[in-house]
């Protein structure tokens, strides 16, 4: 299957600090990417869906301000927590989607987030 | 929007039993249903997807089945062996977003 990296792998910041967590498909054209918050024990929960060279659509209750996308390009998404707090702690996933007519979509490696 | 239920949320087998998981959706229009394995700390991992267009898909010892009909969808593991213990999530979709289950917790005892 398709490869998609995802850096950092785990991240301390200080709350009120900003992070930016980059996902990057490596041997495909990603159209979309995702990106989900996962919690222990949970489900993935979309938080908003990245198409390349326009605005996200996020999800309802994900603040846009608050969780940046840009998708830049065809292989690269970053999301960025801006004012991190501790409840904003927890596992980020990224996943990407080749063009259509494909539907797989590959996920990252995940972004443990601590806030402290 | 779409709805995914999953159950059972825990499922314990000894090894070399079969294991089931059975989807439902609420989206007559979703049409592509994958089955993701996703181990402690780790990615999700796509193991098999069924399309719309197909009852049934086998690749060694998992297997999917799609009831458009009745909007449900399983999962089944032959022969279970002790790395297959896991979370496993079903999801569906049009060509869209994914909605995820809220997973099974599979546990083979060897």
């Amino acid at each position: 299957g398709a490869v998609v990296s995802q850096h950092p792998s785990r991240v301390i910041c200080k709350s009120g600090t900003s992070v930016k967590i980059e996902c990057r498909s490596l041997d495909f054209q990603a159209t979309t990417m995702f990106w989900y918050r996962q919690f222990p024990k949970q489900s993935l929960m979309l938080m908003a869906t990245s198409n390349e060279g326009s605005k996200a659509t996020y999800e309802q209750g994900v603040e846009k301000d608050k969780f940046l996308i840009n998708h830049a390009s065809l292989t690269l998404s970053t999301l960025t927590v801006t004012s991190a707090h501790p409840e904003d702690s927890s596992f980020y996933i990224c996943s990407a989607r080749n063009r259509p007519p494909s539907y797989e979509q590959y996920f990252g490696p995940g972004t443990r987030l601590t806030v402290t | 929007g779409e709805n995914v239920e999953q159950h059972p949320s825990t499922l314990s087998v000894q090894e070399g039993d079969s294991a089931v998981i059975k989807c439902t959706y609420s989206d007559s229009a979703s049409n592509y249903f994958p089955w993701y394995k996703q181990e402690l700390g780790k990615r999700p991992q796509l193991i098999i997807d069924i399309r719309s267009n197909v009852g049934e898909k086998k690749d060694q010892r998992i297997a999917v089945t799609l009831n458009k009909t009745a909007k449900h969808f399983s999962l089944h593991i032959t022969e279970t062996q002790p790395e297959d213990s896991a979370v496993y999530f079903c999801a569906a979709s049009g060509y869209s977003t994914l909605t995820f289950g809220k997973g099974t917790m599979l546990l083979v005892s060897p």
